[in-house]
């Protein structure tokens, strides 16, 4: 079966500080790769998307970027944290089988900016 | 552009009770739907999904949906709540002709149990 990693859990960084966020999958090949932001209140955001390595789609400018270094491994990273980088960062994957697709989620990484 | 509105940000039910949350759509064809269930501090699991077919759609814990393209609507409904069902409830989104590759989720409904 399937399972997603997500780490850290928690992280508490200073502002300006860099950022590494790692999301991996077992299980399944050429999955397609997502990174969501949630903000209190505000339901999710789609920050990136890949559908192969090294292919990274961006949906909203920011501060973050994405990188995919290997099939099943998603990164999230900064190079200088603002504190309106706060919050919730989920991962998820999917598989382009057919139509019926359904997106599963990691755990998830709180981050806090100070 | 395809939007997702749930009105209720908050629902209390008791303990055994029923219970509807709400969720309306804009697009312009029948998209993929979802509802996606978060605890506290974790991820989001899928409680379930309409691609196609019977407007009626059964998910695990008890859940069920019915999609009614008439209203827009796909509202979640258990008859009968238990207070593990305490969560945050979203629905989802995504364009049939892309599969799901993006998903438009709702700002989601907390729900509390009360004994």
């Amino acid at each position: 079966s399937q399972t997603i990693h997500q780490w850290p859990a928690t992280l508490v960084q200073p502002v300006g500080s860099p950022l590494s966020l790692e999301c991996t999958v077992e299980g399944t090949s050429n999955p397609n790769l997502y990174w969501y932001r949630q903000a209190a209140g505000r339901g999710l955001q789609l920050l990136f998307y890949s559908v192969g390595i090294g292919q990274i789609s961006s949906e909203v400018p920011q501060n973050l970027s994405a990188s995919r270094p290997q099939d099943r491994q998603f990164i999230l990273s900064s190079k200088k944290l603002l504190l309106s980088d706060s919050g919730f960062y989920l991962c998820a994957w999917s598989l382009l089988a057919g139509v019926q697709e359904t997106q599963y989620f990691g755990p998830g990484t709180r981050l806090l900016v100070l | 552009a395809q939007s997702v509105t749930q009105p209720d940000i908050h629902i209390t039910v008791s303990e055994g009770a029923s219970l509807e949350l709400r969720c309306n759509y804009s697009y312009g064809a029948t998209p993929y739907l979802f509802w996606y269930v978060q605890s506290p501090g974790q991820g989001l699991q899928l409680l379930l999904k309409y691609f196609s077919g019977d407007t009626l759609v059964q998910g695990i814990k008890g859940f069920e949906a019915e999609f009614k393209r008439s209203q827009s609507s796909f509202n979640l409904r258990k008859p009968s709540v238990h207070w593990s069902d305490a969560a945050e409830y979203f629905c989802a989104v995504g364009p049939p002709d892309f599969g799901n590759e993006k998903l438009t989720f709702g700002t989601g409904t907390r729900l509390t149990i009360i004994p």
